[in-house]
């Protein structure tokens, strides 16, 4: 079992739709990371998060520490929006991934 | 700033031979780490440091060696390739456990 599950695995949306991705862990935390991958392979770094919500441009992530779960919105999606969204946690020394959600938004 | 420079870009090895990849950065981060990321798997911790001469153990790290001996830079070793270590490597640094910065990542076949 992954310490860390997403969903959905994979998203298709028309330009302009508001859009979710869901992340749950299993594991003790500090913090929680958001991360997108470019279809080119690079990753940047979205949002750390330990409580409640940040919002950069039209990215807003959430998380709820009781029940263990984040979220990360996009409003007004684009089709520079598409890529994979990757969550991830720090427990401890350890650093856990999710598998990522391939984001595709369609003009 | 350069941010994380990793190099190679691409490599190509034939099983039971060695090489380095290596990791630097040049925002005086302490942290620095070794992650592989395998087709439609999440990145996986091989290891990281959190400073000059301080290395420790990820998730996996078996077949792996890594040495910090400057803040700026950080090799990974693969000895004795197998086909199992064909992946993409990511480096990546932070100042303590904030937000990691990610190199652009080498991509290794063994054959």
């Amino acid at each position: 079992k992954n310490e860390v599950e997403q969903s959905p695995q994979n998203l298709t949306a028309q330009e302009g739709e508001f859009i979710t991705i869901n992340c749950s862990y299993s594991v003790g935390i500090s913090a929680l990371h958001w991360l997108q991958q470019h279809p080119g392979g690079g990753i940047v770094s979205l949002f750390m998060l330990s409580s409640g919500k940040k919002k950069h441009g039209r990215l807003i992530a959430t998380i709820n520490i009781q029940e263990k779960h984040s979220s990360l919105h996009i409003t007004a999606s684009h089709p520079r929006d598409s890529a994979v969204y990757i969550c991830a946690v720090t427990a401890g020394n350890q650093f856990y991934f999710g598998t990522g959600t391939s984001l595709t938004v369609i003009p | 700033n350069a941010g994380v420079t990793q190099t190679p870009k691409f490599r190509i090895l034939k099983i039971g031979q060695s090489m380095t990849l290596q990791c630097a950065q040049d925002m005086n981060h302490n942290y620095m780490y070794w992650y592989r990321q395998d087709p439609g798997m999440g990145l996986k911790l091989i290891y990281y440091s959190v400073g000059a001469g301080i290395t420790d153990k990820g998730e996996v790290p078996n077949g792996y060696n890594v040495s910090r001996s400057t803040t700026e830079d950080f090799p990974l070793r693969l000895e004795l390739a197998a086909p199992s270590q064909t992946s993409v490597y990511f480096c990546a640094s932070s100042y303590r456990e904030y937000e990691q910065y990610f190199g652009p990542g080498t991509r290794l076949t063994v054959t």
